[in-house]
């Protein structure tokens, strides 16, 4: 089984912060990871497929780069709505979700 | 619009089973692939399978073969997922989502979600 994880598990930031967060897999996955964002009780919502290909209607602050083992989801400029829980998901082999990166209010 | 509207919150007791229902609306149900996913209070995401509607093949994430079955009724454009033989850790709230699009099995969109809570 693939296996993933992000680091750093908890990031405190501020508004207007660029943000980075790492996701590795266990193995090469090329290209076929995404990324969600998800709310205190929400579904989780697609924001990047494809490492980083942005889902339509995600804004433009967010993105991603990566391939192989290792990726990341970077939010330019952090808004006040950005704060969440953000996942990845390797969909290279059946689907395995990363353990999760809480962004917080600093 | 795509809508995939979940069933009520159940309460079960260990050992029961329990089936929770996901209706599709606003796409052609049995043109993508419809995946669920739960979790767990304050845990992360475990995929766990998903079905064709358009055939209805499964597949499983191993955890999960044998005691897991996802089926579907196209005449009313709703997939269901069932549990058997239900414990505390099963306790969570499962989630449905459509395929993102046609060729990309991805899951894209997601239903609201089912919180189940099951008690000894």
């Amino acid at each position: 089984d693939i296996q993933m994880t992000q680091s750093p598990s908890t990031l405190s930031a501020s508004v207007g912060d660029r943000v980075t967060i790492t996701c590795r897999a266990s193995q090469s996955i090329g290209i076929w990871l995404a990324w969600y964002q998800q709310k205190p009780g929400k579904a989780p919502n697609l924001l990047i497929y494809k490492a980083s290909t942005l889902e339509s209607g995600v804004p433009s602050r967010f993105s991603g780069s990566g391939s192989g083992t290792e990726f990341t989801l970077t939010i330019s400029s952090l808004q006040p709505d950005d704060f969440a829980t953000y996942y990845c998901q390797q969909y290279n082999t059946f689907f395995t979700f990363g353990p999760g990166t809480k962004v917080d209010i600093k | 619009q795509v809508q995939l509207v979940q069933s009520g919150a159940e309460v079960k007791k260990s050992g029961a089973s329990v089936k929770v229902s996901c209706k599709a609306s606003g796409y052609i149900f049995t043109d993508y692939y419809i995946h669920w996913v739960r979790q767990a209070p304050g845990q992360g995401l475990e995929w766990m399978g998903w079905v064709n509607p358009h055939t209805g093949g499964t597949n499983y994430a191993q955890k999960f073969r044998g005691r897991v079955t996802m089926t579907r009724d196209t005449s009313i454009s709703t997939a269901y997922m069932g549990v058997s033989s239900l414990r505390s850790d099963d306790t969570a709230m499962y989630y449905c989502a459509k395929q993102r699009a046609y060729g990309d099995l991805l899951p894209g969109y997601w239903g609201q979600g089912t919180l189940v809570t099951v008690s000894s």
